[in-house]
This record gives C-alpha cells, sequence and structure tokens, in this order.
C-alpha cells in the first residue's frame, strides 16, 4: 500500500510564473491537508479538503493560492505568480477521515519549491 | 486558540542515554495527540498516536505519555542511537481543521 506522493520533489520556478504541486493520497483516503514549512520554522497548515469540496482554507493566502481535489485524481496546490517568499516545502498529508475522528495523518515527502 | 510549544529545540546527547522531550498545548480539549519524526529533506514519519482517553502509548524504544489537564506530553526515547537524530515534532489533530504543530525539538545522538 504506498503512501502519501507527492511530486515533483523539487521545483525551481522563476518569479510570476505558476507552480503546481500534486499529493495523491493514501488508498482509501479522502481527507487531504496542505501544509507549509518555511526553513527552521514548523508547519503551518494552509488548506483541508475532501473530494471535491474545500472544507477549510482558513490557512491559505486568500491571493495567488489555490487548491482542489477532484473526484479522480490528485490533489492539487496551485501557486499562481510566485514570487521569493513562496520558497519553503510544500507538504500533503491524508487521513481515513478528518475533522475530530482519531485517524492519524500520514505525510508526503514534500515539494521544495525555490523560486528564483 | 490552540498553541503547541516544544521544549528544548535542541538536544545533543552521547549514544546511550535515555531523553525526554516535551511537548505542551493551550487547549486541553483535544482528541489525541501525534508524534512525527522528520528527518532533514524528508516528510513526516508518524511514530505514535496517543489517544486523549490514554495516559501513555508504547512502540520499541518510544514511550509517549500524555496528561491532558496539564496540557503536556512527554516522548520518552530509551537508549538513544545515532540513527534516532531527528527532528521531533508534536501536534495536535484537526478539531477545526487547523492542525497545530510544534516547532519541534532537534535532536543529535553522537556516537
Amino acid at each position: 500500500n504506498a503512501g502519501v506522493m507527492q511530486n515533483p520533489r523539487h521545483l525551481v520556478r522563476r518569479r510570476g510564473q505558476e507552480a503546481r504541486l500534486r499529493c495523491s493520497p493514501m488508498k482509501g483516503h479522502s481527507h487531504v491537508y496542505w501544509y507549509r514549512q518555511l526553513p527552521e520554522e514548523g508547519l503551518k497548515f494552509m488548506v483541508y479538503l475532501q473530494k471535491e469540496n474545500i472544507i477549510d482554507e482558513s490557512g491559505m493566502p486568500k491571493e495567488r493560492f489555490s487548491a482542489e481535489f477532484p473526484k479522480e485524481g490528485p490533489s492539487i496546490l496551485r501557486i499562481q505568480q510566485v514570487v521569493r517568499g513562496d520558497s519553503a516545502a510544500y507538504f500533503c498529508a491524508s487521513s481515513v477521515t478528518g475533522g475530530a475522528d482519531n485517524s492519524p495523518l500520514h505525510f508526503g515527502n514534500g515539494t521544495r519549491l525555490t523560486v528564483t | 486558540k490552540q498553541e503547541v510549544t516544544q521544549i528544548p529545540a535542541a538536544l545533543s546527547v552521547p549514544e546511550g542515554e535515555n531523553l525526554v522531550l516535551n511537548c505542551s498545548f493551550t487547549d486541553s480539549a483535544i482528541y489525541n495527540l501525534q508524534w512525527f519524526r522528520q528527518d532533514p529533506g524528508k516528510g513526516l514519519t508518524s511514530l505514535l498516536l496517543i489517544q486523549s482517553s490514554q495516559r501513555e502509548q508504547t512502540s520499541g524504544r518510544l514511550n509517549a505519555s500524555l496528561d491532558k489537564s496539564s496540557g503536556r506530553s512527554t516522548l520518552y526515547i530509551a537508549a538513544s542511537q545515532p540513527g534516532d537524530s531527528a527532528t521531533y515534532l508534536c501536534a495536535v489533530p484537526p478539531v477545526n481543521n487547523d492542525m497545530r504543530f510544534g516547532a519541534g525539538t532537534r535532536l543529535t545522538v553522537k556516537p
């Protein structure tokens, strides 16, 4: 049973370009979370999605950032017109159920975005 | 709003030592608490999940305890090895979909 798969592992973009980060949750998991980790800092929640629905996007910047989790295919975190401050590691996690349930989170290895 | 704090921020010990990592949280109304390990440049690996109704959970040389009333959890590592060197994070699950992580304790075990 494959774990949470994220790709690409490393992504380099010039300022103003778009970055698309993909996350395939573990088999049987329908809840996906995205986190951002800046160097030497902890993980910050960005967005929580279920299939075809955004449940909570309170941690995601209102501009340039968007996320989706379609019925078929991986979850996508999209960053438009990237700036140097977007450089970070972006982690995806999935769980069987979300919210108040006791199912643990399983993390992918992350995508390291570098904006030049 | 839930705040999670981990002390110490960094710890360096000789191989073989037993050690304790600390995690505190401000809102005791939690469902569980999860400890993770993160190696440099890698993702997070779940170590232990301790339910709110439990006092402790054990896996191999790791033992996690939970005291909800005081807002504390500890991760005990017995007979530490160089391979244990990593950053250890505690996290409170998404009660309101905003899972809170501590900043982590960076552990170095010297051979």
